[in-house]
């Protein structure tokens, strides 16, 4: 069974440049994380989709993030204009549903750095 | 909201030595509990994950025992092997937090032969 795939691994970019990746969960999984981990730092949800529905966007910086899953299956992570604090790395995370007990199976990430 | 503390790293040990990486927790209601393991260069994996109150998780002998009375759910391993090195992290679920994971802060484990 094929994991969770992202893309690109890495990106570098110059503060106020835009940037996007993207990820395609495990076949089936209806529910889609993402999360970013600060270094040094346990991951934190950005947000969660539900099919192509948005589940949870609470701590999702609304003024210069954005995200996407219009077919309910891959999705894209968008930040425009990026920050130097947004260096991170950004994971993709899918369940098969949305319950206490369902595994979340999370991609290699994508280390981004913003100089 | 729901937070999970765990022991700060990064913890130096020498092949065979016991492990425990203590966690403790704060969440609404009954959450799931679980332990992921970064291994360098890779993602995520889950380790293991306990469901209700005494429940106990185990993989690769690894173990942790879900403590509702002092809501902790420590890592053990009686033998650790230069492999284990990786990054540990604590995690929860509650249904009062949409079911997202809320993670600790991750402890560095080095194992040396």
């Amino acid at each position: 069974e094929a994991g969770v795939a992202q893309s690109p691994r890495y990106k570098i970019i110059e503060k106020r440049q835009s940037v996007a990746f993207w990820c395609n969960p495990i076949s089936g999984h209806a529910t889609l994380y993402w999360y970013q981990q600060i270094l040094g730092q346990g991951p934190k949800l950005l947000i969660q989709f539900q099919n192509n529905g948005v589940v949870d966007d609470s701590q999702l910086p609304k003024d210069r993030f954005s995200a996407e899953r219009l077919k309910g299956v891959d999705s894209t992570l968008k930040i425009q204009p990026a920050k130097l604090e947004d260096s991170a790395v950004y994971l993709c995370a899918s369940s098969f549903g949305r319950t206490q007990n369902n595994e979340q199976f999370f991609g290699p990430g994508t280390r981004l750095t913003v100089l | 909201g729901d937070s999970v503390t765990q022991m700060e790293g990064p913890v130096t040990l020498s092949e065979e030595a016991f492990l425990t990486i203590n966690c403790t927790y704060t969440a609404t209601g009954y959450p799931s509990l679980f332990w992921y393991v970064q291994y360098p260069g890779e993602g995520l994996q889950l380790l293991l994950k306990a469901t209700k109150a005494d429940d106990k998780g185990s993989n690769k002998g690894f173990e942790a025992t879900y403590r509702k009375e002092t809501t902790s759910f420590h890592l053990e391993k009686g033998s650790v092997q230069v492999s284990d090195s990786a990054v540990y992290f604590c995690a929860l679920i509650s249904g009062g937090s949409n079911y997202k994971l809320t993670f600790g802060k991750g402890t560095l484990l080095t194992v040396n032969p």
